[in-house]
């Protein structure tokens, strides 16, 4: 079975500070699909990136970037220069693919509440 | 672009009562999804469906019925409300397998 796993629960910083949010995965399908989402006090899911299980390339886009290690499974998320409009749950998910019928279907950590003090 | 649109944003309830929280997306996705978020355990399950006339189970399906009628909708129907069902319902979509999958703004459920 699936799982997702966020250890930190809560985390505090200073604005300006790097921050990195760890996932870590179990999955026994060889192919699948990695994914982040923000959530902001008003309560939507924003998504953040996409990473397939083939593509250990890692990835920045603009102060946010990723960390995918198969070897260690786990897919962590780091803000750099942390900024009071990050402050939100974070979400990793997982999703297996393996038979078509199995949809998109997300296994989701509990979420990391990250809070970024001015 | 109006993406997935969930109706109602709040509802009460009184238990036993029954309601159909809305679903509908303009992207033409064959994915559609619900999940419920409950304080300390991220996104659930509940029913999924990957084309008009196909659902199935997802992880926490009791007390919920759904059905797909058209590639736009995927409404989800609580038969009997319980207090245990109040929770923030968020429906979900996308293209095919392991692409990107979009949330609506969610649905908050109140049963008392």
């Amino acid at each position: 079975a699936q799982k997702v796993t966020q250890a930190q629960t809560e985390i505090s910083v200073v604005e300006k500070e790097d921050v990195t949010l760890d996932c870590v995965y179990e999955t026994r399908d060889t192919t699948y699909y990695l994914f982040w989402y923000k959530q902001p006090p008003s309560g939507e899911l924003v998504f953040l990136i996409r990473r397939n299980s083939f593509d250990e390339q890692n990835e920045i886009s603009g102060r946010y970037s990723w960390n995918f290690q198969k070897s260690t499974s786990s897919f962590n998320f780091t803000i750099t220069a942390s900024q009071v409009v990050d402050s939100a749950v974070y979400f990793c998910a997982l999703s297996e693919a393996w038979e078509e019928t199995s949809g998109s279907r997300l296994t989701f950590g509990e979420g990391t509440q990250l809070t970024v003090n001015p | 672009n109006a993406g997935v649109t969930q109706t109602p944003k709040f509802q009460v309830l009184k238990t036993g009562q029954s309601m159909t929280l809305q679903c509908a997306q303009d992207m033409n996705h064959e994915y559609m999804s619900w999940y419920r978020q409950d304080p300390g355990m991220g996104l659930r399950l509940i029913h999924y469906s990957v084309g008009a006339g196909i659902t199935d189970q997802g992880e926490v399906p009791n007390g919920y019925n759904v059905s797909r009628s058209t590639t736009e909708d995927f409404p989800l129907r609580l038969l009997s409300a319980a207090p245990s069902q109040t929770s923030v319902y968020f429906c979900a979509s996308s293209y095919s397998l392991g692409n990107t999958i979009y949330f609506g703004e969610g649905s908050w459920l109140t049963v008392v």
